[in-house]
């Protein structure tokens, strides 16, 4: 199956500062790449979808301007959480479609965020 | 998105069948249903899919009832690895793929 790369597997970072989570298609190009959250014991939230070469699109109640996609090439998505809080930490998900006939999706391994 | 309903939880035990079953009454025509796997902190991982009737791969098979309406995952003799968390999703690749709360299953020894 294809396969996602997301970097880094954890991040812990004062709050206020900003956190940049990668997320790569390593073996196919990704048009779309989508970003989900995910809080302990509970389901995977989609946060945003990102497309290549324009801008991201926002599930209702996440922030723009504080959750920062770029998906610059068809290999590479990032997510940046901007002046990071405690309540901010969370597992975060990248996932790309793939595969034929019907596309389905990949996921990265996550990342765990903690802000102090 | 048609929006999925599953069991929150189930319990076997190694070496049974194990049978999940998944209700997405609002299928669309274009959906295909999809199962994933996840166990804790790490990313969901790509089970089976399917459109209708039944598919088997190495790891589990797919039942689709002939109304789309509902779908069951079977997994052959569970082991303790086993244990994680099971979503069933459902959509084609244009829609956005939201996930429901999937079913926690416990194997016990």
């Amino acid at each position: 199956g294809a396969v996602v790369s997301q970097h880094p597997s954890w991040v812990i970072c004062k709050s206020g500062t900003s956190v940049k989570i990668e997320c790569r298609s390593l073996d196919f190009q990704a048009t779309t790449m989508f970003w989900y959250r995910q809080f302990p014991k509970q389901s995977l939230m989609l946060m945003a979808t990102s497309n290549e070469g324009s801008k991201a699109t926002y599930e209702q109640g996440v922030e723009k301007d504080k959750f920062l996609i770029n998906h610059a090439s068809l290999t590479l998505s990032t997510l940046t959480v901007t002046s990071a809080h405690p309540e901010d930490s969370s597992f975060y998900i990248c996932s790309a479609l793939a595969g034929r006939p019907n596309e389905k999706l990949f996921f990265g391994s996550g990342t765990q965020l903690s802000v102090l | 998105l048609a929006k999925t309903t599953q069991p929150i939880s189930m319990d076997s035990y190694e070496g049974q069948e194990v049978n999940i079953t998944c209700s997405h009454n609002n299928i669309a025509t274009n959906d295909y249903i999809t199962w994933y796997q996840q166990f804790p902190s790490q990313g969901p991982r790509f089970i089976i899919q399917g459109y209708k009737t039944k598919v088997t791969n190495e790891v589990a098979s797919l039942f689709i009832p002939a109304d789309r309406k509902s779908s069951t995952l079977s997994l052959p003799r569970v082991s303790l690895s086993d244990t994680a968390v099971y979503y069933c999703l459902v959509g084609s690749s244009a829609s956005k793929i939201i996930f429901g709360s999937g079913t926690r299953l416990s194997i016990r020894p």
